[in-house]
């Protein structure tokens, strides 16, 4: 069955742009997650969204980063005034319950 | 704050040798998930355990939930190059409709043939 897919896989910006990335949920899930992970490191969370309750944005690490759950699926995240330190790659999981099902990812490379 | 504490942080060993790996809390948890991440790929869960002193087995792979729900342990026995990977721990703390679990830093494996 379709598992979660994440939009793009790799996106390369230059500092300062704006950038989008998006998440597909599996179908009926109703809690999506972002997370952000360094090489080889652990998760950083980022935003969880649960249904139809308020986000819970304690993760996000500046007011440049902000997301959207449009209808209780698609997910944008979105980076304003990229910087280098946002380089990463970003995470989407959705669930059902406990456990979570990972997208691949999007690869984030700020010049 | 750090809730979860995988240890050891790198680990490279020989095909066949065994290992162990971490996750210390003195946060209790309602159940705590293992996670496997391949390069270039998300984490897939692994196992859930959610007794207190629960062994959970999988392959070469053997789960333990501390009697007190604090920690866990995962040995691989006789690892094997496809072993390799980011392995997590993830601490479910049940607080009321929140289910954003505590992730730990994890544990990256490198089986050498």
């Amino acid at each position: 069955g379709a598992g979660v897919s994440q939009s793009p896989s790799n996106k390369v910006t230059e500092k300062g742009k704006d950038v989008e990335l998006r998440c597909d949920p599996i179908s009926g899930h109703t809690a999506l997650y972002w997370y952000r992970q360094s090489l080889g490191q652990g998760l950083e969370f980022l935003i969880y969204f649960q249904g139809n309750s308020a986000p819970d944005k304690s993760g996000l690490p500046s007011d440049r980063f902000s997301a959207e759950r449009t209808g209780g699926s698609v997910s944008t995240l979105t980076i304003q005034r990229t910087q280098q330190e946002d380089s990463a790659v970003y995470l989407c999981a959705s669930s059902p319950g406990t456990r979570q099902y990972f997208g691949p990812g999007t690869r984030l490379t700020v010049l | 704050t750090q809730l979860l504490e995988q240890s050891p942080q790198f680990l490279s060993i020989q095909e066949g040798e065994n290992l162990t790996v971490y996750c210390n809390s003195s946060s209790v948890f309602s159940s705590l998930q293992w996670y496997r991440q391949e390069p270039g790929e998300g984490p897939v869960l692994l196992v859930t355990v959610v007794t207190g002193g629960e062994v959970k087995k999988l392959k070469r792979l053997t789960f333990q939930f501390g009697d007190a729900r604090k920690d866990s342990s995962l040995h691989i026995t006789a690892a094997q190059p496809g072993d390799t990977g980011l392995y997590l721990c993830a601490g479910d703390q049940r607080a009321g409709n929140n289910r954003k679990l505590i992730w730990g830093l994890g544990t990256s494996l490198a089986v050498n043939p």
